[in-house]
């Protein structure tokens, strides 16, 4: 079954620290993956997308993801994180044979000043 | 701005009334979704539309919910005759047909059923 687990329901950082949330998928074909924000009270924000080509992708405000198909994962790191980063984090995977996305539960990302 | 708009952005409303939403796409985009967000969890797909066709139908959606796209713009989404576990935020989200395309979200309407 096609699925996208995101294993930690909320991670802690504190200001300046770095930061990786985890995603993984179970996907049969070949994915396209992204990563959305959501501030509280807010719609969905997209971070980044990966389609093809180089596995590292660049996103907006400083992130970046990479994607290692063998490991089946699209991690979301960022070298250093502001207190307006605090919030939750969605990874979604989609196909070409698919319109639908796939969403992860989320991680809540928390910030300690 | 010329992102996805929605309206409203809350609706507090008693159990058994009707209720409507509207969505806004993104103009030049041809795909419409409606989702629904409960706490705690990711958005949970519940119709899309491309142009003014209604193309797929989530189990979730009972027969007390209908969306139409009369004229592949905006959209709405009714729900008949609420119930308590009809509370959640209401996601609309708009794209290009191809799938390597990102949808872009609205900020939802949140629902509450009292």
């Amino acid at each position: 079954a096609q699925s996208v687990t995101q294993p930690d329901i909320h991670i802690t950082v504190s200001e300046g620290a770095s930061l990786e949330l985890r995603c993984n998928y179970s996907y049969g074909a070949t994915p396209y993956l992204f990563w959305y924000v959501q501030s509280p009270g807010q719609g969905l924000q997209l971070l980044l997308k990966y389609f093809s080509g180089d596995t590292l992708v660049q996103g907006i405000k400083g992130f970046e993801a990479e994607f290692k198909r063998s490991q089946s994962s699209f991690n979301l790191r960022k070298p250093s994180v502001h207190w307006s980063d605090a919030a939750e984090y969605f990874c979604a995977v989609g196909s070409d044979s698919n319109y639908q996305l796939i969403w992860g539960a989320g991680t809540k990302l928390i910030i300690k000043p | 701005d010329t992102g996805v708009s929605q309206d409203p952005r809350h609706k507090i409303t008693k159990r058994g009334q009707n209720v409507t939403f509207r969505c806004d796409p993104i103009s030049e985009h041809n795909r419409l979704y409606w989702y629904r967000q409960t706490l705690g969890q990711g958005p949970e797909f519940l119709t899309y539309f491309q142009n003014e066709a209604q193309l797929e139908k989530s189990r979730l959606l009972s027969d007390r919910f209908s969306a139409e796209r009369p004229k592949g713009s905006f959209s709405t989404l009714e729900i008949q005759r609420t119930e308590q576990g009809d509370s959640a935020m209401y996601l609309c989200a708009s794209g290009f047909e191809n799938s390597n395309q990102p949808q872009h979200f609205g900020d939802g309407t949140r629902l509450s059923i009292l």
